[in-house]
């Protein structure tokens, strides 16, 4: 099982600063790297697959991109109220696909 | 537009069994797998395990191996999570989600609240 693990576990920022959230794999995930948004209460909405394709519907202020083939940043910028929350990187490189544990990100 | 709406939630005794349904809409069922991911209460996604509507070809979780069903029902568009032997730790909120083989979950239905309790 490939293991996900992201830092920070909390992020403390406020509106308008850039958010940088990390995910490292433990092997080579061939670029199947996704970020999931979740707000309390809710599903969670995918905002990055791919490494760097934004899905449909996601403002151009996130960004994906990877250092290596292990390593994954997710790139914030210009927080926006609505920003604030949990995010989870997800390999599907290999099954069974697999999470992070997640990095909240609060208003500081 | 694209649409997956899951059955209520529901309480059950350890050992006990619970059947999940999700309806989608919106799209032809039988292009998309349809994945189901946990969340146990204040924790983290867990994947439970996925399923192809197109040929019904499956792959579950380890942890609930043997444990777990997924079927689907392409005349109504509907996909179904069954999970036996229930234990206290199950008790989580169950998502399905549109998804394809290399292709992350891009709709999510609403959840479903089973809770395992004696």
């Amino acid at each position: 099982e490939i293991l996900l693990t992201q830092s920070p576990v909390t992020l403390s920022l406020s509106p308008g600063e850039t958010a940088t959230l990390s995910c490292r794999a433990s092997q080579n995930i061939n670029r199947y790297l996704a970020w999931f948004q979740q707000k309390p209460g809710q599903a969670p909405r995918l905002l990055i697959y791919d490494v760097s394709s934004r899905a449909t519907g996601i403002p151009v202020r996130f960004s994906g991109s990877s250092g290596s083939e292990t390593d994954f940043t997710l790139t914030i910028t210009s927080l926006e109220p609505e920003d604030f929350a949990i995010y989870y990187c997800q390999q599907r490189s290999t099954w069974p696909v697999t999470f992070g544990q997640g990095t909240r990100l609060e208003i500081k | 537009q694209v649409h997956l709406v899951q059955s209520g939630g529901e309480v059950k005794k350890p050992g006990a069994s619970v059947k999940v349904s999700c309806k989608a809409s919106g799209y032809s069922f039988t292009t998309y797998g349809i994945s189901w991911v946990r969340q146990a209460p204040g924790q983290g996604l867990e994947w439970v395990g996925w399923i192809s509507a197109y040929n019904g070809k499956t792959n579950y979780a380890q942890r609930l191996q043997g444990r777990v069903t997924m079927t689907t029902d392409i005349s109504t568009s509907t996909a179904y999570m069954e999970v036996r032997s229930l234990r206290p730790d199950d008790t989580a909120m169950y998502y399905c989600a549109r998804g394809r083989w290399l292709q992350p979950e891009d709709y999510w239905g609403q959840g479903t609240l089973v809770t395992v309790s004696s």
